[in-house]
């Protein structure tokens, strides 16, 4: 398997644009998580998904924020408008197992670095 | 917040020593998990430890949870230069949700 794929790698936009990170988690894989890391706040969770439905969002910053996962292999983080602040890299992780599947490992992918000007 | 705080934030050692992190979280949890992540890169799983172990082993790795404490020690025993990364535990609670230390920035000299 090549592991999650996470597109673009970078992504340099400026304030006001429309950004859309995209992730192919894991084949087979049922959980789907969007990550941010920054020097200042560290790793964040930002929202995570079980079978294609987001289970807890409570980590997305704000309403300019918003994720989908309209199938099991394939979902999307939007930002609109962007900010200089949502400036990061932007990480997606996938798993299998959970809940009564018992612990997860969770499978990162490279990361896109954001860029807002 | 649950998030885990690891101790040190930052460590540095020469080639064969041991290094030992920290990582201290707040509530009950499933499971605890470390990860490593290299300069620009993913997270990457290490080892797992459930809530009812005390410890574990893998390779030079070692892993030790005391629950009583909420806290959690990472050691690598005879570190490499190629060791050097960034250390994340994370603790996965009752309701499957995870949360991330602010990791240890280990630097093994050559």
């Amino acid at each position: 398997d090549a592991g999650v794929i996470q597109s673009p790698r970078h992504e340099v936009t400026e304030m006001g644009q429309e950004v859309t990170l995209r992730c192919k988690p894991i084949s087979g894989h049922n959980s789907l998580f969007w990550y941010r890391q920054t020097m200042m706040r560290g790793l964040e969770l930002l929202i995570y998904f079980n079978n294609n439905v987001p289970i807890d969002d409570s980590g997305m910053p704000e309403d300019r924020f918003s994720a989908k996962m309209p199938n099991a292999s394939f979902s999307t983080l939007k930002i609109q408008p962007s900010e200089p602040r949502d400036s990061a890299v932007y990480f997606c992780a996938s798993s299998f197992g959970g809940g009564a599947g018992g612990p997860n490992e969770q499978f990162f992918g490279p990361g896109t670095r954001l860029t807002v000007l | 917040s649950q998030q885990g705080e690891e101790d040190p934030q930052a460590l540095s050692i020469q080639e064969g020593e041991n290094a030992t992190m920290n990582c201290s979280y707040k509530t009950s949890i499933n499971n605890l998990q470390w990860y490593r992540q290299n300069s620009g890169r993913g997270l990457v799983h290490l080892i797992l430890i459930r809530s009812n172990e005390r410890e574990k082993h893998s390779g030079r790795l070692r892993v030790t949870l005391d629950t009583s404490k909420k806290s959690s020690s990472l050691l690598i025993t005879a570190s490499r230069a190629a060791d050097t990364a960034s250390y994340f535990c994370a603790t996965e609670d009752n309701f499957n949700k995870f949360y991330f230390g602010s990791g240890t920035k280990l630097n093994v000299k050559p």
